[in-house]
């Protein structure tokens, strides 16, 4: 139980398109869900919270014009990383939690790879 | 200030050996503790969490992990390392039972050797 999905794992696209990650919690409803950022060798630095139906809430120092999140629905939030750069190059990782499922459980992360 | 330090960056065990991460906290209120394991390029796994009761707790692949609220800390063990347990572990800690977000250390990174 507690599985949470990333689409895609990996993505690769050129410097100022566009690209969307999505994250799934596949057997639970998450009230909330969490975007993460991962640097090489680094821990992980919490970007947003997203409540579902609300606007998420972001991090100091975290763009919420070129983060974009939607949590359009108790199993699905998006992560959209608009106009991207190469600095933008990163490991993306989502998590879920509700008090269902008594936790935050995480997706297998996306990288994201801007040329 | 809400803080996770975990001292070590890189431990380095003979397979077979015993195991000890320390992890200190600093927080506020009532802490839920978590540790994480992540293998290079995945996601993170939950190994054990720390809620309340008894403060030794149990976890998934033999680890488990002592609270200990005099030192703030909650330190992970295993009493036996095996070869895939070389990965990077995260201690981290949150409110409410983890529903809100979780402040990490910034991981220690095991390896094992035959």
């Amino acid at each position: 139980g507690a599985v949470v999905s990333q689409h895609p794992s990996w993505v690769i696209c050129k410097s100022g398109t566009s690209v969307k990650i999505e994250c799934r919690s596949l057997d639970f409803q998450a009230t909330t869900m969490f975007w993460y950022r991962q640097f090489p060798k680094q821990s992980l630095m919490l970007m947003a919270t997203s409540n579902e139906g609300s606007k998420a809430t972001y991090e100091q120092g975290v763009e919420k014009d070129k983060f974009l999140i939607n949590h359009a629905s108790l199993t699905l939030s998006t992560l959209t990383v608009t106009s991207a750069h190469p600095e933008d190059s990163s490991f993306y990782i989502c998590s879920a939690a509700s008090e269902g499922a008594a936790g935050q459980y995480f997706g297998p992360g996306t990288r994201l790879t801007v040329t | 200030a809400q803080s996770v330090t975990q001292p070590d960056i890189h431990i380095t065990v003979s397979e077979g050996a015993s195991l000890e991460l320390r992890c200190n906290y600093s927080y506020g209120a009532t802490p839920y503790l978590f540790w994480y394991v992540q293998s290079p390029g995945q996601g993170l796994q939950l190994l054990l969490k720390y809620f309340s009761g008894d403060t030794l707790v149990q976890g998934i692949k033999g680890f488990e992990a002592e609270f200990k609220r005099s030192q703030s800390s909650f330190n992970l063990r295993k009493p036996s390392v095996h070869w895939s347990d070389a990965a990077e572990y995260f201690c981290a800690v949150g409110s409410f039972g983890g529903y809100n977000k979780l402040i990490f250390g910034a991981g220690t990174r095991l390896a094992v050797h035959p």
